[in-house]
């Protein structure tokens, strides 16, 4: 099974709508966590780290259960440049990152 | 600016021929790592270095060589290339991973081994 394990999408939205997904990890022992958003096969970038009693950065909003082992990332009134792949990632351990495979998302004007 | 260089973008080789991947950094930053891209599969993370002198694999070491003789370069090298580490590599740095602070990738090397 592997560590972070995400829905693939594609989502296919609207501009101006609201997408949610979520991103599930197996450790429990996971001790942070972030989202991070690539663009077509470039270097991925940090979009926002997940805290446990949630984040918001602007139209994102991204929120940690502990509980149910997952992360959600929602974003707001989405924009045609919010298209690319978002990449669940946890940190196992001092020096440990685990990367989902990735959500693509398609906003369309 | 501070930046993670790769070099080189793309690279096309063929089997058994030895190859570096080179990556710089210029933040003085103590971790390093190198990943590999597949479809499908995520980033995974070939070997990591905490500082100078100090490596370790991550999840899939086989086929990988590498070495922190310097703070700031982190190269990869493949002694003996096999088709099937056809991939795109980044390589990332971070301040202290540690204290979840963010990692900063390389613009990635597609290498494809014929």
């Amino acid at each position: 099974r592997k560590e972070v394990e995400q829905d693939p999408g594609p989502f296919n939205v609207p501009e101006g709508a609201t997408v949610a997904f979520n991103c599930t990890y197996s450790n429990s022992a996971s001790q942070s966590f972030f989202w991070y958003r690539q663009d077509c096969r470039k270097e991925p970038k940090l979009l926002m780290s997940v805290y446990s009693s949630g984040n918001e950065d602007g139209r994102f909003t991204a929120q940690l259960n502990r509980a149910s082992q997952y992360i959600s990332l929602l974003i707001r009134d989405s924009k045609l440049s919010d298209s690319a792949t978002y990449l669940c990632v946890a940190r196992m351990g001092d020096y440990k990152l685990s990367f989902g495979a990735g959500t693509t998302v398609t906003v369309r004007a | 600016e501070a930046q993670v260089t790769q070099n080189p973008r793309y690279l096309i080789t063929v089997t058994g021929k030895k190859l570096t991947v080179t990556c710089s950094q210029n933040m003085n930053h103590e971790y390093m790592s190198w990943y590999r891209q597949d479809p499908g599969l995520g980033l995974r993370q070939i070997y990591y270095s905490m500082n100078v002198e100090v490596t370790d694999k991550g999840d899939v070491p086989e086929g990988y060589k590498v070495s922190r003789k310097e703070k700031r370069n982190f190269p990869l090298i493949l002694e003996s290339p096999s088709p099937n580490q056809t991939s795109l590599y980044f390589c990332a740095s971070s301040l202290r991973l540690a204290l979840d602070e963010k990692l900063f990738f390389g613009s990635g090397t597609q290498l494809s081994v014929l």
